[in-house]
């Protein structure tokens, strides 16, 4: 069965600083890897992806993901946080098989202080 | 525009009632999706289809029902066998199952 987990509820991080938002991830055989953001009563917006290939994702408004296939990894980072990236962010997997849908983690809670 | 639209925004049910939720795409997606969204719990799949005339249920599909007649349309029924059915939900289509899913703006679900 795959599964994907987000150790942290709440990541507080101060404007202009790095952030980073955790998330583990099982799944059989190569996984397919996914970063979701949610902004309040509306539906979640896609950051980006990992298939194949280097294991630095670049993706919207300046988020990166790091997949560490030792470690069944797939942090979502960002250099410089800003107080607009507040918001619930979430990891989802699927495994390489076809027809598999999406599990999403249990989301974390960004909150960026100006 | 090209998206998906899920209605009504807010619903309400009354003990022993059925309600069903809306959701329309025009992205010529195969692939539709319910998920229930209840704080702290993240997101969980109801149902989802790959096809027409063909659906799979998910990891919470007790007590909601799906239909896919059409491309487009991926209505959900709550039935009064959920017992508990306040919460978010999320309507979403992708090209295949489990490629980029595009979402809806979601339906709150409560209980009166």
């Amino acid at each position: 069965a795959q599964s994907v987990a987000q150790p942290e509820d709440q990541v507080n991080v101060a404007e202009g600083n790095p952030l980073t938002v955790k998330c583990t991830y099982s799944v059989s055989g190569n996984p397919y890897l996914f970063w979701y953001v949610q902004y309040p009563n509306r539906g979640l917006q896609f950051l980006l992806k990992y298939i194949t290939g280097d294991n630095l994702v670049k993706g919207s408004y300046g988020f990166e993901a790091e997949f560490n296939k030792s470690q069944t990894s797939f942090h979502l980072k960002k250099p410089s946080a800003l107080v607009s990236d507040s918001a619930l962010y979430f990891c989802a997997v699927r495994a390489y098989r076809a027809g598999t849908a999406l599990i999403f983690g249990k989301g974390t809670t960004l909150s960026v202080s100006s | 525009d090209g998206g998906i639209t899920q209605s009504p925004k807010y619903l309400f049910r009354k003990e022993g009632q059925n309600v069903t939720l809306s959701c329309e795409q025009n992205l010529n997606h195969d692939a539709m999706y319910w998920y229930r969204q209840d704080p702290g719990q993240g997101l969980r799949l109801i149902y989802y289809s790959q096809i027409v005339n063909d659906f799979q249920k998910g990891d919470i599909a007790e007590g909601y029902s799906v239909s896919r007649e059409k491309k487009e349309s991926f209505p959900l029924t709550v039935t009064s066998a959920q017992k508990n059915p306040t919460a978010f939900y999320l309507c979403a289509s992708s090209a295949e199952v489990g490629e980029k899913l595009f979402f809806g703006s979601g339906t709150q679900l409560s209980v009166l």
